[in-house]
């Protein structure tokens, strides 16, 4: 109940189309959910992150959806870019639980120029 | 956003050395750090959360004897890899949690090599 799933696994996306990234959760008692960007050799850089109590958070070209009754939420990266390739992992936590995160499996995004 | 540094960022030690990694917060104190374990294209796999002044709690699997842990300030802790083995060859992350924001700040990871 603790695992997040992540998909898809690796993405191809040409230059300035739209990159999809999905997540689903088991566990209700989430409620907090970060996306995390990561470039090889480096550790993960937080990208952006909702609550339950909204549906949709936009962040410059980063977006995310959240349905809490599917327990599922997605990435959207609009107008991909050759910068954007990298490594990107969902997770999840429950913050009285200190911040004790679960990470999806991460997808392997490249961005062709 | 905070800076969390670990050092070294790499290292190459003989199998049954010992290794030690420093992780520290610069600019905020961390009531609590983390200690993730990457491989190659995976996940990171949360070894034990620190706190400050107490005990680490190690995550089902993870040996506490051989991956010693200590967070002797706000601002600092460290892992210790003791008696290393080449399957202890990994990418090592740590992050760090004030417990006033909602964000874990990652350090740059440490790529650790036993021959």
């Amino acid at each position: 109940q603790q695992q997040v799933k992540q998909s898809p696994q690796s993405l191809i996306v040409q230059k300035g189309g739209i990159s999809i990234i999905n997540c689903a959760y088991e566990n209700t008692a989430f409620d907090y959910f970060p996306w995390y960007q990561q470039f090889p050799g480096k550790g993960p850089a937080l990208l952006i992150a909702i609550r339950p109590d909204v549906s949709e958070k936009k962040e410059g070209r980063f977006t995310i959806s959240f349905n809490k009754s599917a327990k599922q939420f997605s990435l959207h990266i609009m107008d991909s870019q050759p910068g954007d390739s990298a490594t990107y992992f969902c997770a999840a936590s429950i913050e009285d639980y200190g911040q004790n995160f679960v990470f999806g499996p991460g997808t392997r995004l490249s961005v062709l120029p | 956003g905070a800076v969390v540094s670990q050092h070294p960022s790499r290292v190459i030690c003989k199998s049954g050395t010992s290794v030690k990694i420093e992780c520290r917060s610069l600019d905020f104190q961390a009531t609590t750090m983390f200690w993730y374990r990457q491989f190659p294209k995976k996940s990171l796999m949360l070894m034990a959360t620190s706190n400050e002044g107490s005990k680490a709690t190690y995550e089902q699997g993870v040996e506490k004897d051989k991956f010693l842990i200590n967070h002797a300030s706000l601002t600092l802790s460290t892992l210790t890899v003791t008696s290393a083995h080449p399957e202890d060859s990994s990418f090592y992350i740590c992050s760090a949690w004030t417990g006033s924001y909602n964000e874990q700040f990652f350090g740059p990871g440490t790529r650790l090599t036993v021959l």
